[in-house]
């Protein structure tokens, strides 16, 4: 059980365009969802917090303009970069928990590999 | 502030031989502590959490992990290392106010050579 569905795990495209990623929990329920971003031979970024139903909460130097999160219901959160640009070129994964509280563990999708030419 | 320390960004071992792969924490209440693993170019793959209870917790794939308070320890550990263990291992934390984020060390590498 637990599983986290991302799509699609690779990407490729040109700069200014805007890409969509997704994330679904496929056998349970997530109010809450997390995007990460990870960059090559580095550790995982928390870059927002994404809330079934209301507006995601960013971590500070994220911009959420560029960065749009939707959590439109229980079991789909999406990630839109918009005006892309080569420096987003990145790996994101999103993550959920299946209970509230912080001692449940985040089970977490596959990835999603961006490159941005 | 929460954070987590992982020392050594590559760990190298011979297959059949016993594995550690340290990590440090420095949290303001209680520790949520947690192990994951990454193959490449997939997600993270939770392997084990300490909450409360026996320091010595078990989990997937043969792993272990110690916690130690005194030393703000958490280090992950295997009797007899597998080919297939080499991965990139995360340790994270979290307190236990319930409002703050998991905070991830930056990954250290497990090589296991036959």
């Amino acid at each position: 059980g637990a599983v986290v569905s991302q799509h699609p795990s690779r990407v490729i495209c040109k700069s200014g365009t805007s890409v969509k990623i997704e994330c679904r929990s496929l056998d349970f329920q997530a109010t809450t969802m997390f995007w990460y971003r990870q960059f090559p031979k580095q550790s995982l970024m928390l870059m927002a917090t994404s809330n079934e139903g209301s507006k995601a909460t960013y971590e500070q130097g994220v911009e959420k303009d560029k960065f749009l999160i939707n959590h439109a219901s229980l079991t789909l959160s999406t990630l839109t970069v918009t005006s892309a640009h080569p420096e987003d070129s990145s790996f994101y994964i999103c993550s959920a928990r299946t209970q509230t509280g912080g001692e449940s563990p985040l089970h977490f999708g596959n990835g999603t590999r961006l490159t941005v030419t | 502030a929460q954070s987590v320390a992982q020392p050594e960004d590559q760990v190298n071992v011979a297959e059949g031989n016993p594995l550690t792969v340290k990590c440090t924490y420095s949290v303001s209440g209680n520790p949520y502590l947690f192990w994951y693993v990454q193959y490449p170019n997939r997600g993270l793959q939770f392997l084990l959490k300490y909450i409360t209870g026996d320091n010595l917790v078990k989990g997937s794939y043969g792993f272990e992990a110690e916690f130690n308070k005194s030393q703000t320890s958490f280090h992950l550990k295997k009797p007899s290392a597998l080919v297939s263990d080499s991965a990139l291992y995360f340790c994270a934390v979290r307190d236990d106010s319930g409002n703050t984020p998991l905070v991830f060390g930056k990954g250290t590498r497990l090589s296991v050579i036959a």
